[in-house]
Protein backbone atom coordinates (compact mmCIF):
# COMPACT_ATOMS: atom_id res chain seq x y z
CA UNK A 1 0.00 0.00 0.00
CA UNK A 2 1.34 3.31 -0.60
CA UNK A 3 1.18 6.98 0.45
CA UNK A 4 1.86 9.85 -1.76
CA UNK A 5 2.64 13.50 -0.33
CA UNK A 6 3.53 16.18 -2.07
CA UNK A 7 7.32 17.04 -1.15
CA UNK A 8 7.07 20.69 0.06
CA UNK A 9 4.63 23.11 0.89
CA UNK A 10 4.77 26.54 1.12
CA UNK A 11 2.50 29.13 3.57
CA UNK A 12 2.81 32.50 4.93
CA UNK A 13 3.26 33.39 8.46
CA UNK A 14 -0.69 33.11 9.72
CA UNK A 15 -2.35 31.78 6.76
CA UNK A 16 -3.33 27.96 6.19
CA UNK A 17 -1.77 25.15 4.92
CA UNK A 18 -3.12 22.03 3.34
CA UNK A 19 -0.95 18.79 3.44
CA UNK A 20 -2.77 15.72 1.11
CA UNK A 21 -2.18 11.95 1.42
CA UNK A 22 -3.20 9.99 -1.12
CA UNK A 23 -4.03 6.46 -1.04
CA UNK A 24 -6.09 4.19 -2.66
CA UNK A 25 -9.11 4.35 -1.00
CA UNK A 26 -7.48 6.09 2.01
CA UNK A 27 -11.04 7.40 3.31
CA UNK A 28 -11.78 3.71 4.33
CA UNK A 29 -8.75 3.44 6.88
CA UNK A 30 -8.01 5.89 9.93
CA UNK A 31 -5.23 8.10 9.34
CA UNK A 32 -2.77 9.64 11.41
CA UNK A 33 -0.47 12.55 10.84
CA UNK A 34 3.40 13.55 12.48
CA UNK A 35 5.56 16.63 13.00
CA UNK A 36 9.08 15.81 12.80
CA UNK A 37 11.46 18.85 13.40
CA UNK A 38 15.05 18.47 12.22
CA UNK A 39 17.05 16.32 14.22
CA UNK A 40 13.66 15.54 16.85
CA UNK A 41 11.67 12.27 16.92
CA UNK A 42 8.46 12.49 15.26
CA UNK A 43 5.39 14.01 17.14
CA UNK A 44 1.94 13.20 16.69
CA UNK A 45 -0.43 15.64 16.05
CA UNK A 46 -3.58 14.33 14.79
CA UNK A 47 -5.07 10.53 14.72
CA UNK A 48 -7.99 8.72 13.77
CA UNK A 49 -8.09 11.30 10.90
CA UNK A 50 -9.23 14.43 12.68
CA UNK A 51 -8.54 13.72 16.56
CA UNK A 52 -5.86 15.59 18.67
CA UNK A 53 -3.68 14.50 21.04
CA UNK A 54 -3.57 16.57 24.72
CA UNK A 55 -1.81 19.52 23.84
CA UNK A 56 -1.80 19.64 20.39
CA UNK A 57 -3.56 23.13 18.91
CA UNK A 58 -6.61 23.06 17.59
CA UNK A 59 -4.73 25.17 15.06
CA UNK A 60 -4.35 21.17 13.92
CA UNK A 61 -6.97 19.70 12.06
CA UNK A 62 -7.40 17.10 9.47
CA UNK A 63 -10.03 15.09 7.05
CA UNK A 64 -10.55 11.76 5.35
CA UNK A 65 -12.62 10.95 2.52
CA UNK A 66 -12.10 9.02 -0.92
CA UNK A 67 -8.83 8.85 -2.28
CA UNK A 68 -7.27 11.47 0.32
CA UNK A 69 -6.51 12.80 3.44
CA UNK A 70 -5.49 16.40 4.57
CA UNK A 71 -3.53 17.60 7.57
CA UNK A 72 -4.54 21.35 7.65
CA UNK A 73 -2.57 23.73 9.65
CA UNK A 74 -4.78 27.60 10.76
CA UNK A 75 -2.86 30.79 11.41
CA UNK A 76 0.02 29.24 10.39
CA UNK A 77 3.13 29.64 12.65
CA UNK A 78 7.07 29.95 12.54
CA UNK A 79 7.25 26.93 14.84
CA UNK A 80 5.10 24.74 12.50
CA UNK A 81 8.04 24.77 10.13
CA UNK A 82 8.87 21.39 9.80
CA UNK A 83 8.56 17.96 8.16
CA UNK A 84 4.85 15.86 7.83
CA UNK A 85 4.59 12.35 7.97
CA UNK A 86 0.64 10.62 7.51
CA UNK A 87 0.77 6.84 8.52
CA UNK A 88 -1.98 4.30 8.15
CA UNK A 89 -2.28 0.49 9.84
CA UNK A 90 -3.35 -2.33 8.08
CA UNK A 91 -2.53 -5.49 10.24
CA UNK A 92 -3.18 -7.55 7.12
CA UNK A 93 -0.30 -6.68 5.07
CA UNK A 94 3.91 -6.34 5.73
CA UNK A 95 4.90 -3.14 6.36
CA UNK A 96 2.45 -3.36 9.69
CA UNK A 97 2.71 0.46 9.42
CA UNK A 98 2.48 2.49 6.23
CA UNK A 99 4.04 6.03 6.01
CA UNK A 100 3.74 8.13 3.74
CA UNK A 101 6.92 9.99 1.92
CA UNK A 102 6.48 13.29 3.96
CA UNK A 103 5.69 16.80 3.38
CA UNK A 104 8.45 19.72 4.12
CA UNK A 105 6.27 22.78 5.09
CA UNK A 106 7.85 26.14 4.82
CA UNK A 107 7.04 28.88 6.58
CA UNK A 108 7.50 32.04 4.70
CA UNK B 1 6.17 11.72 31.81
CA UNK B 2 6.56 9.26 28.87
CA UNK B 3 10.22 8.83 28.37
CA UNK B 4 11.51 6.17 25.57
CA UNK B 5 15.46 6.12 25.50
CA UNK B 6 17.40 4.40 22.44
CA UNK B 7 21.00 3.40 22.34
CA UNK B 8 23.55 1.19 21.26
CA UNK B 9 24.05 2.78 17.73
CA UNK B 10 27.13 2.98 16.13
CA UNK B 11 29.86 2.49 13.31
CA UNK B 12 29.54 -1.30 11.86
CA UNK B 13 31.09 -2.80 9.09
CA UNK B 14 28.87 -4.23 6.35
CA UNK B 15 27.96 -7.78 7.50
CA UNK B 16 28.57 -6.78 10.82
CA UNK B 17 25.69 -7.03 13.78
CA UNK B 18 25.08 -4.71 16.27
CA UNK B 19 21.78 -4.53 19.41
CA UNK B 20 19.78 -1.43 19.75
CA UNK B 21 18.11 -0.92 23.02
CA UNK B 22 15.29 1.10 24.25
CA UNK B 23 14.62 2.05 27.75
CA UNK B 24 11.20 3.02 28.85
CA UNK B 25 9.84 4.98 31.93
CA UNK B 26 7.11 6.77 32.93
CA UNK B 27 4.03 4.12 31.86
CA UNK B 28 3.59 0.40 32.74
CA UNK B 29 6.07 -0.88 29.84
CA UNK B 30 4.12 -4.20 29.81
CA UNK B 31 0.93 -2.83 28.81
CA UNK B 32 2.25 -1.57 25.67
CA UNK B 33 2.84 -3.13 21.85
CA UNK B 34 6.09 -1.74 20.86
CA UNK B 35 7.91 -1.18 17.42
CA UNK B 36 11.22 -0.24 15.75
CA UNK B 37 10.73 2.49 12.79
CA UNK B 38 13.43 3.78 10.82
CA UNK B 39 14.85 6.85 9.06
CA UNK B 40 17.19 6.66 6.37
CA UNK B 41 19.13 10.35 5.94
CA UNK B 42 17.19 12.21 4.06
CA UNK B 43 14.33 9.91 3.61
CA UNK B 44 11.18 9.11 5.00
CA UNK B 45 9.61 6.61 8.14
CA UNK B 46 9.84 3.06 7.48
CA UNK B 47 8.27 0.39 9.62
CA UNK B 48 10.81 -2.30 10.49
CA UNK B 49 9.52 -4.82 13.47
CA UNK B 50 6.72 -5.47 16.28
CA UNK B 51 6.35 -7.24 19.36
CA UNK B 52 3.30 -7.45 21.45
CA UNK B 53 3.33 -6.93 25.52
CA UNK B 54 3.82 -10.51 26.27
CA UNK B 55 6.27 -10.94 23.48
CA UNK B 56 3.71 -13.54 21.86
CA UNK B 57 3.90 -12.31 18.55
CA UNK B 58 6.52 -10.42 16.51
CA UNK B 59 6.52 -9.29 13.00
CA UNK B 60 8.83 -7.68 10.16
CA UNK B 61 8.94 -5.73 7.39
CA UNK B 62 10.65 -7.99 4.51
CA UNK B 63 13.42 -5.86 4.30
CA UNK B 64 15.39 -7.11 7.51
CA UNK B 65 13.34 -10.66 7.92
CA UNK B 66 15.60 -13.28 8.88
CA UNK B 67 18.29 -10.77 9.59
CA UNK B 68 16.66 -8.93 12.71
CA UNK B 69 15.08 -9.87 15.74
CA UNK B 70 13.18 -8.28 18.22
CA UNK B 71 12.97 -8.69 21.93
CA UNK B 72 11.51 -7.08 25.30
CA UNK B 73 12.39 -8.02 28.87
CA UNK B 74 8.93 -5.87 30.79
CA UNK B 75 10.73 -6.76 34.31
CA UNK B 76 13.48 -4.55 33.31
CA UNK B 77 11.10 -1.78 30.96
CA UNK B 78 13.27 -2.84 27.74
CA UNK B 79 13.26 -3.20 24.29
CA UNK B 80 15.84 -4.53 21.83
CA UNK B 81 16.94 -5.02 18.34
CA UNK B 82 19.45 -7.40 17.83
CA UNK B 83 20.54 -6.42 14.05
CA UNK B 84 23.01 -8.83 12.17
CA UNK B 85 24.16 -9.11 8.52
CA UNK B 86 23.94 -5.47 8.19
CA UNK B 87 24.11 -3.67 4.98
CA UNK B 88 24.64 -0.55 3.74
CA UNK B 89 20.77 -0.04 3.17
CA UNK B 90 20.28 -0.32 6.62
CA UNK B 91 22.15 3.05 7.87
CA UNK B 92 19.16 4.85 9.71
CA UNK B 93 18.32 6.98 12.73
CA UNK B 94 16.39 3.90 14.59
CA UNK B 95 13.30 5.22 16.40
CA UNK B 96 11.74 3.22 19.61
CA UNK B 97 7.87 3.86 19.39
CA UNK B 98 5.07 3.27 21.39
CA UNK B 99 1.49 2.26 19.84
CA UNK B 100 -1.11 3.55 20.99
CA UNK B 101 -3.91 2.13 23.61
CA UNK B 102 -6.90 2.33 21.43
CA UNK B 103 -5.79 3.24 17.99
CA UNK B 104 -3.33 2.57 15.24
CA UNK B 105 -1.29 5.06 15.77
CA UNK B 106 2.28 5.44 17.54
CA UNK B 107 1.84 8.23 20.84
CA UNK B 108 5.48 8.40 21.46
CA UNK B 109 8.79 8.14 19.19
CA UNK B 110 12.52 7.93 21.27
CA UNK B 111 15.05 10.78 20.22
CA UNK B 112 16.80 8.00 18.32
CA UNK B 113 19.92 6.33 17.80
CA UNK B 114 21.89 6.58 14.55
CA UNK B 115 23.08 3.07 12.79
CA UNK B 116 26.17 3.85 10.16
CA UNK B 117 26.94 1.02 7.66
CA UNK B 118 29.79 1.23 5.98
CA UNK B 119 33.42 -0.06 5.64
Amino acid sequence: YVLTQTPSVSVALGQTARITCEGNNIGGKSVHWYQQKPGQGPVLVVFDDGDRPSGIPDRFSGSNSGNTATLTISRVEAGDEADYHCQVWDMSRNPLFVFGSGTRVTVL
Amino acid sequence: EVLLVESGGGLVQPGGSLRLSCAGSGFTFSRYSLNWVRQAPGKGLEWVSYISTTSSTTLYADSVKGRFTISRDNSKNSLYLQMSSLRAEDTAVYYCVRECTDSSCIDYWGQGTLVTVSS
